[in-house]
């Protein structure tokens, strides 16, 4: 039972387009949602999230968007750069427990020059 | 900078064999968390702990166990390694307070042969 999904495995950007990665969730009781990235041979970092009472959230080139009444979310990265080249994993969680987070399959970026 | 650091990059055992893999946090946080990252899966939570001597189970518990005896430090043990456990290991933690990202090691790439 996966309650949140990203059903894109992959995704390729020109270079200085914008990226969406999409992901959708099943728990309507998740209030916090955040993006991961993660480079081969390192653990995932921490990139941008977002508090269920918002609908947005923006930090530089990353924008995170929420629509509770959908069950989705998408992060927008404006304008991408090779670096963006990654795997993106969104995650929920829940106020009570411990903070657990449960994690999307992940999507991996790949922004060609 | 927060700092997860996990013992070791590669590690290769045998079947029956016990496992140890250890994950040391230098910012003082109260929870830590096991995930194995697995192609197509994404990260899954095997345990974590809110507190020393305290381990709650994830959503994949079967085949492992922790221990946390200092706050800094909190092991994962594979009791009896069998070949569907070859998987990438990670650790993190986080402040108990709030909604607080996690922060992960590089992780731990396990082959059991």
């Amino acid at each position: 039972d996966q309650q949140v999904k990203q059903n894109s495995p992959s995704l390729s950007v020109q270079e200085g387009r914008i990226s969406i990665l999409n992901c959708d969730y099943t728990n309507s009781m998740f209030d916090y949602f955040l993006w991961y990235k993660k480079y081969p041979a390192e653990g995932p970092t921490f990139l941008i999230s977002i508090s269920s009472i918002k609908d947005k959230n923006e930090d530089g080139r990353f924008t995170v968007f929420l629509n509770k009444s959908a069950k989705h979310l998408s992060l927008h990265i404006v304008p991408s750069q090779p670096g963006d080249s990654a795997v993106y994993f969104c995650a929920a969680s829940l106020i009570q427990g411990a903070q657990k987070l449960v994690f999307g399959q992940g999507t991996r970026l790949t922004i060609n020059p | 900078d927060v700092k997860v650091t996990q013992s070791s990059r590669y590690l290769v055992k045998r079947t029956g064999e016990k496992v140890f893999l250890e994950c040391v946090q230098d910012m003082d946080h109260e929870n830590m968390f096991w995930y194995r990252q697995d192609p197509g899966l994404g990260l899954r939570l095997i345990y974590f702990s809110y507190d020393v001597k305290m381990k709650e189970k994830g959503d994949i518990p079967e085949g492992y166990s922790v221990s946390r005896e200092k706050k800094e430090r909190f092991s994962l043990i594979l009791e009896s390694a069998s070949t569907n456990q070859t998987s990438m290991y990670l650790c993190a933690s986080s402040l108990l307070s709030g909604h607080q990202p996690q922060h992960f090691g590089d992780g731990t790439r396990l082959s059991i042969l």
